[in-house]
């Protein structure tokens, strides 16, 4: 089983539409967990941490599931500029352990 | 934040050359990390470029072909020696700064 494990997408949606990607990992120990995003030939920067009990930023919503080991990033209302690439990360064996990315393409 | 430059941004090599990249931190950090991304792929942890030892290197990675220099707390350079098409990739710069990891614009890489 990969460490990180990610729908690559692509997610096309409208704008303004709510769109969910999720995430699993594999390691049980994992103690820390963060979803970065990745525009078009940038670099990755960081779009928000998950807290156990869930936490939400605006239109971001991310949730940690422990027992099932798993991760989710909701977006509502969705913008032409979310257009991006999404990156689930947890904290692995004191390593931050990048999956390979959901991409989301938001359209007029 | 931190503000990380890396250089070059992108260059194109002969297979058996080496190209060094070099990446500066607008503040002294403890740790830096070097990170390759390849077409299509998750980042991958190269190694950590701790100031005044020896870098930590990463399963599937070795000194000999990504030495790294870390000769103060502002500066890591990573180089990539006797390269093949297999090492085109882009290479990241990374630093932790208050429980955040910034990177750098990265560096692409092509190997011919």
């Amino acid at each position: 089983r990969k460490e990180v494990e990610q729908d690559p997408g692509p997610f096309n949606v409208p704008e303004g539409a709510t769109v969910a990607f999720n995430c699993t990992y594999s390691n049980s120990a994992s103690q820390s967990f963060f979803w970065y995003r990745q525009d078009c030939r940038k670099e990755p920067k960081l779009l928000m941490s998950v807290y156990s009990s869930g936490n939400e930023d605006g239109r971001f919503t991310a949730q940690l599931n422990r027992a099932s080991q798993y991760i989710s990033l909701l977006i509502r209302d969705s913008k032409l500029s979310d257009s991006a690439t999404y990156l689930c990360v947890p904290f692995i064996r004191s390593t931050l352990t990048f999956g390979k990315g959901t991409m989301l393409l938001v359209s007029p | 934040s931190a503000v990380i430059s890396q250089k070059p941004s992108r260059d194109i090599c002969q297979r058996g050359t080496s190209l060094t990249i070099q990446c500066q931190v607008d503040s002294q950090v403890t740790m830096m990390f070097w990170y390759r991304q390849q077409p299509g792929q998750s980042l991958t942890l190269i190694a950590t470029a701790n100031q005044g030892s020896e870098a930590t290197y990463e399963s599937g990675f070795v000194i000999d072909k990504f030495p790294i220099s870390r000769p103060n707390l502002t500066f890591s350079t990573l180089t990539v020696s006797n390269m093949s098409p297999e090492d085109s990739s882009i290479y990241l710069c990374s630093v932790e700064d208050t429980g955040e990891l910034f990177f750098g614009e990265g560096s692409r890489l092509t190997v011919l």
